[in-house]
């Protein structure tokens, strides 16, 4: 199915474990993001990638590890979770930064739980 | 950095009536967008609108980039219309969200 997907839906994970979270887009979509939604915070941003290879901190980026070998993936890594990282994770891509004429599309969620 | 408010951060509707929400920048307006986020959490880009007016059925947008604000409207509302609308402003790469405004519509 062509789209943006997101693996797995719920986590639960205990604290020092390392979890990594899938994200698979089908658009060939240059830029993908990574966000966390919590209460009170809105979405906020912890990494991006423009291109394959490229990554870069959001606002967000401590405690978390990116990596863009391929266009189409962009796994984000928990090296050690801590339950201040619970939260339901937002995986989006968009087609360019200087014409987003569909804007971003979001994946349906990641949410995950440390115990 | 950007600031992105939201107004009102709650509303609540009959079915059928009408509603604006607000969005103001602290910053320029950069390829804004509207999001709703469903109950069951799936984020839905509603409108791409940098500047002008753009309309979808009950909903339309309109972004003054100038006096930097953007208006969602929603007319004759409906209860799948409840849940969470976001705007969105670009910094950088990146989009930066407002808070939300949570709808719910009875």
């Amino acid at each position: 199915d062509a789209g943006i997907t997101q693996s797995p839906r719920y986590k639960i994970t205990e604290t020092g474990r390392q979890v990594t979270l899938m994200c698979h887009q089908t658009w060939s979509h240059s830029y993908m993001f990574w966000y966390r939604q919590d209460l009170g915070h809105g979405l906020r941003l912890i990494y991006y990638s423009a291109a394959a290879d490229i990554t870069d901190k959001g606002e967000v980026p401590d405690g978390y590890v990116v990596s863009r070998s391929k266009t189409e993936n962009f796994p984000l890594t928990l090296e050690s979770a801590t339950r201040s990282q619970t939260s339901v994770y937002f995986c989006a891509s968009s087609d360019s930064q200087g014409h987003y004429s569909s804007g971003y599309t979001f994946g349906s969620g990641t949410r995950l739980t440390v115990v | 950095g950007i600031q992105v408010e939201q107004s009102p951060p709650d509303l609540i509707l009959q079915e059928g009536a009408n509603s604006t929400l607000r969005c103001n920048f602290s910053d320029s307006v950069n390829n804004l967008q509207w999001f709703h986020q469903n109950p069951w959490g799936q984020l839905i880009n509603l409108f791409y609108i940098p500047s002008g007016t753009k309309q979808n059925g009950r909903l339309s947008a309109t972004t003054v980039a100038t006096e930097r604000y953007s208006l969602l409207y929603i007319s004759s509302s409906q209860t799948t219309d409840s849940g969470v609308y976001f705007c969105a402003n670009q910094a950088g790469t990146a989009l930066i969200f407002g808070k939300g405004t949570t709808l719910s519509v009875s």
